[in-house]
């Protein structure tokens, strides 16, 4: 299965924006790239997916390389709520086995 | 509302006993998955089923056991012979065939063995 690579951590200022990076060099065609955010002791929130293109929605945006090698989550506008752990993750159509990484900690500063 | 439904919530156990954590979802999905996550640590997968009556091993399977006899359930029991069990046990499903979506996880079962 395919492997992300993520910083373990990164900060960001209130009202700033944040790019958070990952890598996954090893993508196959049928891998959709997902973003999850979670909360201390909860589970973890979807934030976006795409495939090849630039996504959109009110959480986040979504920014993919055209090799598809990686991908950047974009928050427009850190909030205190923003601060969680944020895992890049590749979900095959196939439904098969779905594999996390150890996600990037964002601290968001007021 | 759909979701999934982790019980219980909070289990405290002692050691050498065996604990069966329950999961359900409502959303009519074939997939579902169990994680593990340690303190600090990202989640680890510990079993998954794409269909009823069968499931694979992930990553970490020694110690566990899983059953799916109906679509809405996939029980885990964490064994005796699993040496570290104290984590957070996550329960997460998706669709399948064609574009299967995203993952939805319930709100997890805190383990602590004594």
């Amino acid at each position: 299965d395919a492997k992300t690579t993520q910083p373990n951590s990164m900060e960001s200022n209130e009202e700033e924006p944040v790019h958070l990076p990952c890598n996954h060099s090893t993508i196959s065609g049928t891998d959709y790239i997902h973003w999850y955010r979670q909360l201390p002791s909860q589970g973890p929130e979807y934030v976006i997916h795409g495939l090849t293109s630039n996504v959109n929605n009110r959480m986040a945006s979504l920014a993919i390389a055209e090799d598809r090698k990686s991908s950047t989550l974009i928050l427009h506008r850190a909030t205190l709520r923003d601060a969680a752990v944020y895992y890049c993750i590749l979900l095959n159509t196939n439904a098969g086995k779905s594999t996390f990484g150890d996600g990037t900690t964002l601290t968001v500063k007021p | 509302d759909g979701g999934i439904t982790q019980s219980p919530k909070y289990l405290f156990r002692k050691e050498g006993q065996n604990v069966t954590l329950s999961c359900e979802q409502n959303l009519n999905h074939d997939a579902m998955y169990w994680y593990r996550q340690d303190p600090g640590q990202g989640l680890r997968l510990i079993y998954y089923s794409q269909i009823v009556n069968d499931f694979q091993k992930g990553d970490i399977a020694e110690g566990y056991s899983v059953s799916r006899e109906k679509k809405e359930s996939f029980p885990l029991t964490v064994t005796s012979a699993q040496k570290n069990p104290t984590a957070f046990y996550l329960c997460a499903s998706r669709r399948t065939g064609g574009y299967t979506g995203e993952l939805f996880f319930g709100e997890g079962s805190r383990l602590t063995v004594l």
